[in-house]
């Protein structure tokens, strides 16, 4: 099974400001790996597929790079709905594991 | 509009089963991979199953193996989980989500959730 490991588990911003999150997985997903935005009550909502394609309706402020085991998620200019709870997915192998997410919260 | 409806989730003792169904709509169902997922409270996502368009591949996190059964009817746009031998830990709330075409995953959709609850 592959693991990923999602760093920092807590991040505090403020609106404006830069977020990077992190991604690592316990071996190569080659570029099959996506994010997700979760608000409190919700359901996960797709941000990024395969690394760096932005779902529909995705505002490009988010963004995503990486490759093999080591992606990040970048949001340029944080907005106040950006503040949720962010989870990276891989889909190279079975099962299809998660992060344990990175809680955004505004500082 | 895309959308996805749970439904099914309860409270049940352990040992107990439960049937979760899913319900649909805005999409040509026959065409997607669907998936299911879990989230128990105050914790993060957990992929639990997911199935072909047509049903002939099947996939399950270890830890359902043998007890959990996914299977869709696609001339009634729905998806179900059969769960028996239920156990405390897969106390969660259930999401349906649809693969993000032509992928098993990521999900681009995903329903509200249902809750299933397993106590004594």
């Amino acid at each position: 099974e592959i693991v990923l490991t999602q760093s920092p588990a807590t991040l505090s911003l403020s609106p404006g400001e830069r977020a990077t999150l992190s991604c690592r997985a316990s071996q190569s997903v080659s570029n099959y790996l996506a994010w997700y935005q979760q608000k409190p009550g919700q359901a996960p909502r797709l941000l990024i597929y395969d690394v760096s394609n932005r779902a529909t309706d995705i505002p490009d402020r988010f963004s995503g790079r990486g490759s093999g085991a080591d992606f990040t998620l970048t949001i340029s200019s944080l907005e106040p709905e950006d503040f949720a709870v962010y989870y990276c997915q891989q889909r190279s192998n079975w099962p299809h594991t998660f992060g344990q997410g990175t809680k955004l919260e505004i500082k | 509009e895309v959308h996805l409806v749970e439904s099914g989730g309860d409270f049940v003792q352990p040992g107990g089963s439960l049937r979760l169904s899913c319900a649909a709509s805005g999409f040509t169902f026959s065409n997607y991979w669907m998936n299911w997922v879990r989230q128990a409270p105050g914790k993060g996502l957990e992929w639990v199953a997911t199935i072909k368009e047509d049903g002939s591949k099947i996939y399950y996190v270890d830890s359902v193996k043998g007890r959990f059964t996914i299977s869709r009817d696609n001339a009634k746009n729905s998806l179900s989980l059969q769960m028996n031998s239920l156990r405390t830990d897969d106390t969660a709330t259930y999401f349906c989500a649809r693969g993000l075409l032509p992928y098993t995953s990521p999900n681009d959709c995903w329903g509200q959730g249902t809750l299933v609850t397993v106590s004594s």
